[in-house]
């Protein structure tokens, strides 16, 4: 059973267009997050979700918009996409913002490449 | 948080212990030290992570110094699978820090056979 699923694993579209990406985790955990990895491979942290609240919402383009319909679930719609878009989108879940104790289970990403 | 530095990369003979260090000079006494590692196409993992005891677990074991400005992680017996990015991290538990885990560039580590 995947722990912390994210749908779909590659993700090929033209500039300009809306795209969703999914996340489901079924570890029963209360925090959810999305993380970006950029072409340097640094992760960054981008939202997160405590039970279906917004928690933390990092300086990304408003063209990103998180949608938590329960708190097994985290999805990621972007509007308008943009080259510097393309990146490695990963979905994270945890037993508690801070997670102490138990670290982050992350998704196996989402590689986002726009042309 | 406290910033991290790591060495950038290092090899490891397959069946010998990796020792991987990290510094954190200006940790404050109420930040853990985590370590997570991310094999290539894959999300990061945890491995483990600590305060100031030293800790083991069927991953790995943490050791952290006297003073807490660094720590290593040691893989004992290293296999080809452990080939990855291993990435230190300081962060507190105070709402300040909840969720953010600051990855920096981390440790490619290469197991050769």
């Amino acid at each position: 059973d995947t722990a912390v699923s994210q749908t779909p694993k590659y993700l090929v579209t033209q500039m300009g267009n809306d795209k969703s990406i999914k996340c489901e985790q079924n570890l029963g955990h209360d925090t959810m997050y999305w993380y970006k990895q950029d072409s340097k491979k640094f992760l960054k942290i981008m939202f997160s979700y405590n039970n279906k609240e917004l928690i933390i919402n990092e300086t990304v383009p408003n063209r990103f918009s998180p949608k938590s319909p329960d708190k097994a679930h985290l999805n990621l719609h972007i509007n308008s996409l943009e080259l510097g878009d393309s990146a490695v989108y990963f979905c994270a879940s945890s037993q508690g913002p801070g997670g102490a104790g138990y670290g982050y289970t992350f998704g196996s990403g989402t590689r986002l490449t726009v042309v | 948080d406290a910033k991290t530095t790591q060495p950038t990369s290092m090899d490891c003979a397959e069946g010998r212990a990796a020792n991987l260090p990290c510094n954190h000079s200006t940790i404050s006494g109420n930040e853990y030290v985590y370590w997570y590692r991310q094999i290539h196409s894959q999300g990061p993992q945890y491995i483990i992570h600590g305060l100031k005891n030293n800790e083991t677990n069927e991953m790995a074991s943490l050791i952290i110094t006297e003073d807490r400005k660094s720590s290593t992680l040691i893989l004992p017996h290293a296999t080809l699978r452990d080939t990855a990015v291993y990435y230190c991290i300081v962060r507190g538990l105070t709402t300040d820090s909840w969720g953010k885990l600051q990855f920096g560039a981390g440790t490619q580590v290469v197991v050769t056979p």
